[in-house]
């Protein structure tokens, strides 16, 4: 697509539950990041991917917290058993030649 | 550890006028900055960036400064319009990384009014 694409927008979660946010980034691009912006806070680096190499997990805050991509394609940000301080904005960007990354929307988290 | 600072939250201008958003950094390991302009419910959109060898880049109405010396940075925007009002968020690189991964800055509000 002609952006990259977050889903869903807005997701309102209980505390314990897990959630699943999804990122589609632009066609071509290789580099996949995944950032949460928690309230007052810059934006946290979370995972990366490039192309098919093992990912840098270095940013996931604790184990309830996973990623996946297959390939080039689709990732999908899973978080298990929900805490209040997960509520935040995760923000998904991919990245093609140069240094600039192209951000998606975003998905707001509010975990109650 | 906050690598990347925008000690000021938010900043308001007349229109027309000048814009002056600063960033400081701690770590020197950092090759290249970018700046980020990010709307309410979207995502940041890049802006401006420069290279940790030059000490200025200029984009339209958008300057942005390098002082490696004092490890400091800063977005100058002339004239201000009021469509420039948003956030904006300082971004760094660390060298030689594999991840290209970009240590951002807390953000700073900037108000232009008219």
């Amino acid at each position: 697509g002609a952006g990259v694409s977050q889903s869903p927008s807005n997701k309102v979660t209980e505390k314990g539950k897990d959630v699943e946010l999804r990122c589609d980034p632009i066609s071509g691009h290789t580099a996949l990041y995944w950032y949460r912006q928690r309230l007052g806070q810059g934006l946290e680096f979370l995972i990366y991917f490039q192309g098919n190499s093992a990912p840098d997990k270095s940013g996931l805050p604790s184990d309830r917290f996973s990623a996946e991509r297959t390939g080039e394609s689709v990732s999908t940000l899973t978080i298990q058993r929900t805490q209040q301080e997960d509520s935040a904005v995760y923000l998904c960007a991919s990245r093609g030649a140069n240094y600039g990354y192209t951000f998606g929307s975003g998905t707001r988290l509010t975990v109650v | 550890d906050q690598q990347v600072k925008q000690n000021s939250p938010s900043l308001s201008v007349q229109e027309g006028r000048i814009s002056i958003l600063n960033c400081d950094y701690t770590n020197s390991m950092f090759d290249y900055f970018l700046w980020y302009k990010k709307y309410p419910a979207e995502g940041p959109t890049f802006l401006i960036s420069i290279s940790s060898i030059k000490d200025k880049n200029e984009d339209g109405r958008f300057t942005v400064f390098l002082n490696k010396s004092a490890k400091h940075l800063s977005l100058h925007i002339v004239p201000s319009q009021p469509g420039d009002s948003a956030v904006y968020f300082c971004a760094a690189r660390v060298a030689g990384g594999a991840t290209n991964k970009l240590i951002f800055g807390t953000g700073t509000l900037l108000a232009v009014q008219p």
